[in-house]
């Protein structure tokens, strides 16, 4: 595998549900992030890790919980969805150097997550 | 927090003509602006980028324009061909002097070119 990989490709759950979402890079790069894509909304940032700390968190409710165990995996862990929570998640990762730097970002082909 | 607007939302073209889609930023502190292709349940990539320090790139059939004064850039598609048909995303960066930056993301505008 290259690039950008995450598993489930499509998930169905219910409210009462627990799950977890899987993203894997594999470009050598020191950021993650979850984004949340919705119909006719503009992609939401979720979480950032860089170097496995969790640098922000978007006002995300904790329904969604990240763990980042290493520079490669991030998951999302999902307990008591909404309906609304219904969307395609993306992962992507990028390299970060220094300050004022900013590298492009890798995107996963994402988790179609519906919730019922 | 950065704020990005993306104009028109849909944008349909004759095949062979151009295509410009803008948007514009409130964050004066930007500094990169990517903008992303993403075809129909495939994942965003990256298509151009521009940094604050230059006004215009040009990549074959694609270009971007900067106006840092007016807080505004645009991407411009010329022969435009079916396959350019996607959701193109512009995006605009918030650097808070950490290691890491941020991207926030226009709407979205859905460009059909028909043949």
């Amino acid at each position: 595998e290259t690039g950008v990989t995450q598993t489930p490709r499509h998930l169905v759950m219910g409210m009462t549900n627990k799950k977890s979402l899987k993203c894997e890079q594999h470009l050598g790069h020191n950021a993650m992030y979850w984004y949340k894509q919705s119909a006719k909304k503009p992609l939401e940032l979720m979480f950032v890790y860089n170097f496995k700390e969790q640098t922000e968190n978007n006002s995300v409710p904790s329904r969604f919980s990240p763990e980042c165990p290493n520079s490669s995996h991030l998951f999302l862990h999902l307990h008591t969805l909404q309906p609304e929570d219904s969307a395609l998640y993306l992962c992507a990762s990028s390299q970060e150097v220094g300050t004022s730097a900013f590298y492009e970002q890798y995107f996963g082909p994402g988790t179609r997550l519906t919730v019922t | 927090g950065e704020n990005v607007e993306q104009h028109p939302s849909t944008l349909s073209v004759q095949e062979g003509d151009s295509a410009v889609i803008k948007c514009t930023y409130s964050d004066s502190a930007s500094n990169y602006f990517p903008w992303y292709k993403q075809e129909l349940g495939k994942r965003p990539q990256l298509i151009i980028d521009i940094r604050s320090n230059v006004g215009e790139k040009k990549d074959q059939r694609i270009a971007v324009t900067l106006n840092k004064t007016a807080k505004h850039f645009s991407l411009h598609i010329t022969e435009t061909q079916p396959e350019d048909s996607a959701v193109y995303f512009c995006a605009a960066n918030r650097d808070r002097g950490s290691t890491l930056g941020r991207l926030y993301f226009g709407r979205g505008t859905q460009l059909t070119v028909w043949p």
